[in-house]
């Protein structure tokens, strides 16, 4: 049972432009979210995270938005650059356990 | 920041021997590190955790007897994959929790395959 879902297995954003990402989760619970991005061959390195408490957490060209009443959440990335080509995982734990729940992943591909 | 050694990187071995891969928090006690696998344009698979000083919990599917887990020390998790065969071959990524930063940080990942 798949409690963390990305919906999209690729996307494919012009340089520049604006990239959406995006995750869904079931468990209400969850209340600590991540964004991890991976290249091929390597381990997954952490981008961003957001609390419940929160609708939103910006980091640079990342930001990343809870909707807690749609368990949804979204990861944009402005503007899009080719080093930005990567999987991206979306990841969700209750804080007061000791799992994080990771989604399939999304491929992006930034378009020179 | 935070981080987690694995090793090795890539290892070839032949049918039927056993390998071992080491995962290290450098600089800070995990209590808690995941096994995870990846095959191909596939996304991550968790296959147990490792709690220190405990037995793994197994995913359903994982063989506990294929995939000996081993967590001794706040800083060490091993994952042991017993009388390797080809299907066996595959990415194999480690993390370890730092509750400190309540994040996962992983390991780069080791490339097995077994001829």
């Amino acid at each position: 049972d798949q409690q963390v879902k990305q919906n999209s297995p690729s996307l494919s954003v012009q340089e520049g432009r604006i990239s959406i990402l995006n995750c869904d989760y079931t468990n209400s619970m969850f209340d600590y979210f991540l964004w991890y991005k991976k290249y091929p061959a390597e381990g997954p390195t952490f981008l961003i995270s957001i609390s419940s408490i929160k609708d939103k957490n910006e980091d640079g060209r990342f930001t990343v938005f809870l909707n807690k009443s749609a368990k949804h959440l979204s990861l944009h990335i402005v503007p899009s650059q080719p080093g930005d080509s990567a999987v991206y995982f979306c990841a969700a734990s209750a804080r007061s356990g000791n799992q994080f729940y990771f989604g399939t992943g999304t491929s992006l591909t930034v378009i020179p | 920041g935070a981080v987690v050694s694995q090793h090795p990187s890539w290892v070839i071995c032949k049918s039927g021997t056993s390998v071992k891969i080491e995962c290290r928090s450098l600089d800070f006690q995990a209590t808690t590190m995941f096994w995870y696998r990846q095959f191909p344009k596939q996304s991550l698979m968790l296959m147990a955790t490792s709690n220190e000083g405990s037995k793994a919990t197994y995913e359903q599917g994982v063989e506990k007897d294929k995939f000996l887990i081993n967590h001794a020390s706040l800083t060490l998790s091993t994952l042991t994959v017993t009388s390797a065969h080809p299907e066996d071959s595959s990415f194999y990524i480690c993390s370890a929790h730092n509750r400190a930063y309540e994040k996962l940080f992983f390991g780069s990942g080791t490339q097995l395959s077994v001829l």
